[in-house]
């Protein structure tokens, strides 16, 4: 099983500031990798896929980049609604998921 | 708008049967495009990927609860169907079922998921 593993655990960031998540997989993905975003008491919304393509309607202050072993999603600008929980999977050999980052407000 | 719903109950006694569907509005199962997902997540825990169907059947589970899990498909009715054996406490959880994005060439394979449904909590207790 590929295991992936999430940092921070926790992310405190002030709004309209930068916010840098990273996702490292325990064998290479290529780039198959999906971020997804989950507000407390909501199902998880599809962010970016392929490491760096955002899904339809997503704001272009998030993006997405690297490949193999080690990924970044970075919101370039908080805002108040992207305060939230955020989760890498990747799709390359089964299916599995990162244990998640909180961003809160600082 | 594609759209969907989980159902079933939301306790379910030790050792017992879960059992949960999720229906598909806003456009068909049947599609060749897609796989459909169950995906699980422990209160205050992260996500895990239970198994997935295409329309003709064809299924794909996660080696961990292979021996337990049977997804179903019934495309008259636009639903798919979870079911988990010999659930214990560790079975509680949210349960969402999703839309799966696949691959078919050069050789199969299961992506993102998207959308999700708002998911059905199931606690497991005597």
């Amino acid at each position: 099983e590929i295991v992936m593993t999430q940092s921070p655990a926790t992310l405190s960031v002030s709004p309209g500031e930068r916010a840098t998540l990273s996702c490292r997989a325990s064998q290479s993905v290529s780039s198959n990798l999906a971020w997804y975003q989950q507000k407390p008491g909501q199902a998880p919304r599809l962010l970016i896929y392929g490491a760096s393509t955002r899904a339809t309607g997503i704001p272009a202050r998030f993006s997405g980049s690297g490949s193999g072993t080690e990924f970044t999603l970075t919101i370039s600008s908080l805002q108040s609604e992207d305060f939230a929980v955020y989760y890498c999977q990747q799709y390359n050999n089964e299916l599995t998921f990162g244990g998640g980052t909180k961003v809160e407000i600082k | 708008q594609l759209q969907l719903q989980e159902s079933g109950p939301g306790l379910v006694k030790p050792s017992e049967t879960l059992s949960l569907t999720c229906t598909v509005s806003g456009g068909s199962i049947s599609s060749s495009s897609y796989y459909w997902g169950w995906i699980r997540q422990p209160p205050g825990k992260g996500l895990e990927w239970i198994g997935s169907i295409y329309y003709s059947g064809s299924t794909y589970y996660n080696p961990s609860l292979k021996s337990r899990v049977t997804i179903s498909v019934d495309t008259s009715k636009n639903q798919f169907s979870l079911k988990l054996s010999s659930v214990t406490a560790a079975d509680t959880a949210v349960y969402y079922c999703a839309r799966q994005n696949i691959v078919v060439v050069p050789a199969a394979r299961l992506d993102w998921f998207d959308p999700w449904g708002q998911g059905t909590l199931v606690t497991v207790s005597s």
